[in-house]
């Protein structure tokens, strides 16, 4: 069964630092990736998903992730935090290939952002 | 271009209640899913409704249920509400069966608290 493990709950950085995020997922088939940020009181907003046809995936807002099968990871980064950037990150998977709309989502992870 | 919108943001309901929640998909969506997110949790997967079915569901109980109207809108229905069900529902849309090129698009949510 497709699961998604996020590790670390809560992550802090300083405003210009480099923001990782860390995502693991189980999967019996190829699967398809993605990640989502909630702002307070909003829904999810898509930051990038992963096609298959590069393992290197770039989204908004100066975010990316790099698929690795071998590792079973797909973990966001972003070179330089802004206090923008302070919001909660959840990486899902697509449970049916071919049908997006059953996503297993990770537990998420609370991004904090310093001055 | 209209985002996917849902009604009414807030509501509270008392146990053993039933509520009535509603979602309109983005423009040019075909397919509606629902999702519970309870509170520091990531979202859960309700149920799918695409040409007016349920097309997937998720481990909920029968007491959730849902409907999909011909203009794609849909409704999602809880039935003797229980505190449990305390959570914020988010409705998401894309179009079915085109994988991972129709990522979801989520709404804001309603916020549902019983007492």
């Amino acid at each position: 069964a497709q699961s998604v493990t996020q590790l670390g709950s809560h992550v802090s950085v300083s405003e210009g630092a480099l923001v990782l995020l860390r995502c693991n997922y189980s999967s019996s088939v190829p699967p398809y990736l993605f990640w989502y940020v909630q702002y307070p009181n909003q829904g999810l907003q898509l930051l990038l998903k992963y096609t298959s046809a590069a393992t290197l995936v770039k989204g908004i807002n100066g975010f990316e992730a790099e698929f690795k099968k071998s590792e079973t990871s797909f973990h966001l980064t972003k070179p330089s935090a802004h206090m923008r950037d302070a919001a909660e990150y959840f990486c899902a998977v697509s449970v049916v290939a071919g049908n997006t709309g059953k996503l297993i989502f990770g537990q998420g992870t609370t991004l904090q952002v310093k001055p | 271009d209209a985002g996917v919108t849902q009604s009414p943001t807030h509501l509270i309901k008392t146990r053993g209640q039933q509520v009535t929640l509603r979602c309109s998909p983005k423009s040019g969506h075909d397919t509606v899913s629902w999702y519970q997110q309870a509170l520091g949790q990531g979202p859960q997967f309700i149920f799918q409704y695409y040409e007016e079915e349920e097309r997937q569901r998720g481990n909920f109980p029968d007491r959730f249920s849902g409907h999909q109207f011909p203009n794609y809108s849909s409704e999602l229905n809880v039935n003797a509400l229980l505190l449990g069900d305390s959570a914020l529902y988010l409705c998401a849309s894309n179009n079915y069966g085109t994988g991972v090129s129709s990522p979801l698009h989520f709404g804001n949510g309603t916020r549902l608290t019983v007492t």
